[in-house]
């Protein structure tokens, strides 16, 4: 069964930092999505992204947070100065084109922030 | 806006015994509804979904769920669960249009004792 790739698995990043988390979703797949989610807490929506552009976005997305679709496979997350407080797993998912279908999930980047 | 509650953090059963895992919702709109299973250092996997139709939708390992509109709930529940059911579950719920992001519960986890 396809499956969405992230990598890498960990990342540990000095604070003031830009990084980037990389995702390869299912290939037929048009809607992405990333989430957060800290340690002992809920799973966070971040942002989804249809049609080349973000369709929405939450309030923990601020400007410090950038999603990017290089080319036909890739989708990444970038933060441009890390916090303290961006430490966490972030999941990447997708879902097929119509939109309604469950989200696929990779199995998480574990970001830390020194 | 949409909001999920899973009020048991953690539910210990003994092998073989029955389990339910409780999920309410709340949402001004129509939803879909799903069930989530987090094997440790692992990432999401879809157990259950709730789309349309029949309200009682089932998974292949034993797991259902039953949508409730009017008590606004999808509690999962397994007649007999196994050593290998130790795990987090998350409920979530998204909207029938728009983006379709999911918005999670803070998840339960399951401990099945021998």
């Amino acid at each position: 069964e396809p499956e969405v790739t992230q990598t890498p698995s960990h990342q540990v990043t000095q604070m003031g930092q830009e990084v980037i988390l990389r995702c390869v979703p299912i290939s037929n797949h048009l809607y992405f999505y990333w989430y957060r989610q800290i340690l002992g807490q809920k799973v966070e929506f971040l942002v989804s992204f249809y049609n080349n552009e973000i369709s929405e976005k939450s309030e923990i997305f601020d400007d410090q947070f950038s999603v990017e679709r290089p080319d036909g496979s890739n989708f990444t997350l970038k933060i441009r100065s890390t916090k303290l407080e961006d430490s966490a797993m972030y999941f990447c998912a997708s879902s097929d084109p119509r939109g309604n279908q469950p989200q696929h999930f990779g199995d998480g980047t574990r970001l830390s922030i020194l | 806006a949409q909001s999920v509650t899973q009020l048991d953090s953690q539910v210990p059963v003994f092998e073989e015994a029955p389990v339910e895992l409780r999920c309410n919702y709340s949402s001004s709109v129509s939803v879909y509804l799903f069930w989530y299973v987090q094997y440790p250092n692992q990432g999401l996997q879809l157990l259950l979904k709730y789309l349309s139709g029949s309200t009682l939708v089932e998974s292949i390992n034993g797991f259902e769920a039953e949508f409730n509109k009017s008590q606004t709930s999808f509690h999962l529940r397994k007649p007999s669960v196994h050593i290998s059911d130790t795990a987090e579950y998350f409920c979530a719920v998204s909207g029938t249009s728009g983006t379709y992001k999911y918005i999670f519960g803070t998840g339960t986890r399951l401990k099945v004792l021998a």
